[in-house]
């Protein structure tokens, strides 16, 4: 079945810093990769998502980009705010929400 | 407005009771969901509940039996809970299953003592 692993698992940066967050995937089925937020005692959010019809895709300071050949995504958040600590999960799946498989998280910290 | 709520936030209770987790959404979707998050944060889906077919993650104990009222509702059910069953349950619902995108409900965080 899938595997994900993502990295790193913890990452400060400074605000107005730059950070990046990856994970890779087993499944070469695989295609569709969101990422989700989850803030303290939340639920996770959708912030984001790529389908493998598409390298990269941004919205504001989040931009994912995928690379279906290495099979492994990438996470940037750009201009960092302290609004942006949280816990930051990847995922993939082959065609079915129910066979979406998250990555172990990586908690943001951004100091003011 | 809460598009996916469930209830109750906080659960502590003894080993061997029976408990429940209820679990609404309000967004009309066709698809919901249980997921586990243990102390280390990591997500496993399992079951889902879609057009009355429910989808069970075969590592899950029979001990836990979600039950479905209606497309807007997905309770869950755990019978003898265990300390190993100590962890923040999520409820999730998505427009349908084809790869559309998660709705979490913010948690229940279930305590056996």
């Amino acid at each position: 079945g899938e595997n994900v692993e993502q990295h790193p698992s913890t990452l400060s940066v400074q605000e107005g810093d730059s950070a990046v967050i990856k994970c890779t995937y087993s499944d070469s089925a695989s295609n569709y990769f969101p990422w989700y937020k989850q803030e303290l005692g939340k639920g996770p959010q959708l912030i984001i998502d790529i389908r493998s019809n598409v390298g990269e895709k941004k919205d504001q300071r989040i931009a994912v980009t995928l690379n279906k050949t290495a099979k492994h995504f990438s996470l940037h958040i750009t201009e960092t705010q302290p609004e942006d600590s949280a816990v930051y999960f990847c995922a993939a799946s082959k065609g079915s929400s129910y066979k979406l498989i998250f990555g172990s998280g990586t908690r943001l910290l951004v100091r003011p | 407005d809460t598009a996916v709520s469930q209830t109750p936030k906080y659960l502590v209770t003894q080993m061997g009771n029976d408990k429940s987790i209820k679990c609404e959404q309000n967004l009309g979707h066709d698809t919901m969901y249980w997921y586990k998050q243990d102390s280390k944060k990591f997500l496993k889906i399992m079951f889902s509940y879609n057009n009355k077919e429910l989808i069970i993650n075969e590592t899950v104990p029979n001990r836990f039996s979600p039950k479905s009222p209606d497309k807007a509702h997905l309770n869950l059910h755990i019978n003898s809970l265990e300390l190993g069953d100590s962890a923040v349950y999520f409820c999730a619902s998505s427009q349908d299953l084809n790869n559309s995108p998660l709705h979490f409900g913010n948690g229940t965080r279930l305590t056996v003592t």
